[in-house]
């Protein structure tokens, strides 16, 4: 069962575009969300989080969006640069839990 | 600051080999973390830990074990490898569990 979905495997994007990934879950509990970006042959790195009593967050060319009533967060992008290209995955922490669950990742690429 | 160092970062075992992946940290991070990465599955939790000479199961945990004798190491032992086993493992650490810090990975592949 998967609680935390990254239906996009994949998406191209035109360099200085904005780019929007998309990220939908299924536990109500989920209280805190994160993305992280992974370059390959390397660890992934954490980018930018959100706290369930908010609506966004932004953080320089990078910010995330919150819909609680439809379960669904997206990363944006503006301008996007090709150092942003790279797998992304959204993760989900559990009220009261210490873990977190990571989407399946959707690879960016920016096209020159 | 090394961050988070993992050992070894690539093996290859034949199946019913047994061994080791170490993972250290130098931030004083409480918390520390097993992933596996596969195609198509994103990164599944395998064993966790909240402090020293804690450990708990994640997602996927059956085929390893783990141990936390100290603050700053955290291993991952497989003790008789299986070919679904062949994946890339990160280690991570985390002073609050919400942003966690990942080391480079290991490649294994079990023949």
């Amino acid at each position: 069962d998967q609680q935390v979905k990254q239906n996009s495997p994949s998406l191209s994007v035109q360099e200085g575009r904005i780019s929007i990934l998309n990220c939908d879950y299924t536990n109500s509990m989920f209280d805190y969300f994160l993305w992280y970006k992974k370059y390959p042959a390397e660890g992934p790195t954490f980018l930018i989080s959100i706290s369930s009593i908010k609506d966004k967050n932004e953080d320089g060319r990078f910010t995330v969006f919150l819909n609680k009533s439809a379960k669904h967060l997206s990363l944006h992008i503006v301008p996007s640069q090709p150092g942003d290209s790279a797998v992304y995955f959204c993760a989900a922490k559990g009220v009261g839990n210490e873990k977190l669950t990571f989407g399946t990742g959707t690879r960016l690429t920016i096209i020159p | 600051n090394a961050g988070v160092t993992q050992t070894p970062k690539f093996r290859v075992l034949k199946t019913g080999q047994s061994m080791t992946l170490l993972c250290a940290q130098d931030m004083n991070h409480e918390y520390m973390y097993w992933y596996r990465q596969d195609p198509g599955m994103g990164l599944r939790l395998i064993h966790y830990s909240v402090g020293e000479g804690t450990t708990a199961k994640g997602e996927v945990p059956d085929g390893y074990n783990v141990s936390r004798l100290k603050k700053q190491n955290f291993l991952l032992g497989l003790e008789s490898a299986a070919p679904s086993q062949t994946s890339v493992y990160f280690c991570a650490s985390s002073r609050n569990f919400v942003e966690q810090f990942f080391g480079p990975g290991t490649r294994l592949t079990v023949l």
